[in-house]
């Protein structure tokens, strides 16, 4: 079945540094998402990408769709305490059934002040 | 956030009880989605509705049940709980025009 993998799974950031996650899908897809779930909170939905290539910016965070759609990365920029909290990519398989999404097993971002 | 809650929100049981938690949406979204969320694995779709009373599979069913009877309503059943499912579920909704999901505030299930 469908994988998507998220590296690196735990990302120590000093407050103001810049930083990459990434999210690798075994198969082609439709869309991706991003997600974000703040410590003992639920996920919430940040972002979709649909296009080959797409690149979309949020303030400091921007995120990539790869050119081969299967996949994508986020980037935030100078870092801040409010960025704490673990980003989850999603992707929906091309003609996928009840549109299911596909999580990725998160990166979990803690920020040093 | 979406009109999305859970019931209970946390929730302690002993080995071999049945258990039930309900998902709830006033927003009238054609399909709900139940998680489990475990370190290490990130969510994983346990099963889903694409309708009332319509239900299907997702990739960790096993020992768990599902039922739709009201479009605001999801239920999640666990006929016999065992340890290996002490977890956080979440619920979640979509309604279809885009993939994407809204998700309630979860429920943290310990079994005993």
């Amino acid at each position: 079945g469908q994988q998507v993998m998220q590296i690196p799974q735990y990302q120590h950031v000093q407050e103001g540094e810049d930083f990459t996650t990434y999210c690798n899908s075994s198969t082609t897809l439709s869309n991706i998402q991003w997600y974000k779930q703040r410590p003992g909170g639920h996920p919430v939905f940040l972002i979709q990408l649909v296009k080959s290539g797409e690149v979309k910016k949020q303030k400091r965070l921007t995120f990539q769709f790869g050119e081969a759609k299967k996949n994508s990365s986020l980037h935030i920029t100078a870092t801040q305490t409010t960025d704490v909290g673990t980003y989850f990519c999603a992707g929906t398989r091309l003609k996928a059934a009840g549109n299911k999404l596909t999580f990725g097993g998160g990166t979990r971002v803690l920020v040093k002040p | 956030d979406a009109g999305i809650t859970q019931s209970p929100r946390h929730k302690v049981t002993e080995t071999g009880t049945p258990v039930t938690l309900r998902c709830h949406q006033t927003e009238n979204h054609r399909y709900m989605y139940w998680y489990r969320q475990d370190p290490g694995h990130g969510l994983r779709l346990i099963h889903y509705s694409y309708g009332v009373k319509d239900t299907d599979k997702g990739e960790v069913s096993d020992g768990y049940s599902v039922s739709r009877s009201k479009t605001e309503d999801f239920l999640l059943t666990l006929e016999s709980a065992t340890s290996s499912q002490t977890s956080v579920y979440f619920c979640a909704i979509s309604d279809g025009l885009t993939d994407t999901q809204y998700f309630g505030p979860g429920t943290r299930l310990t079994v005993l």
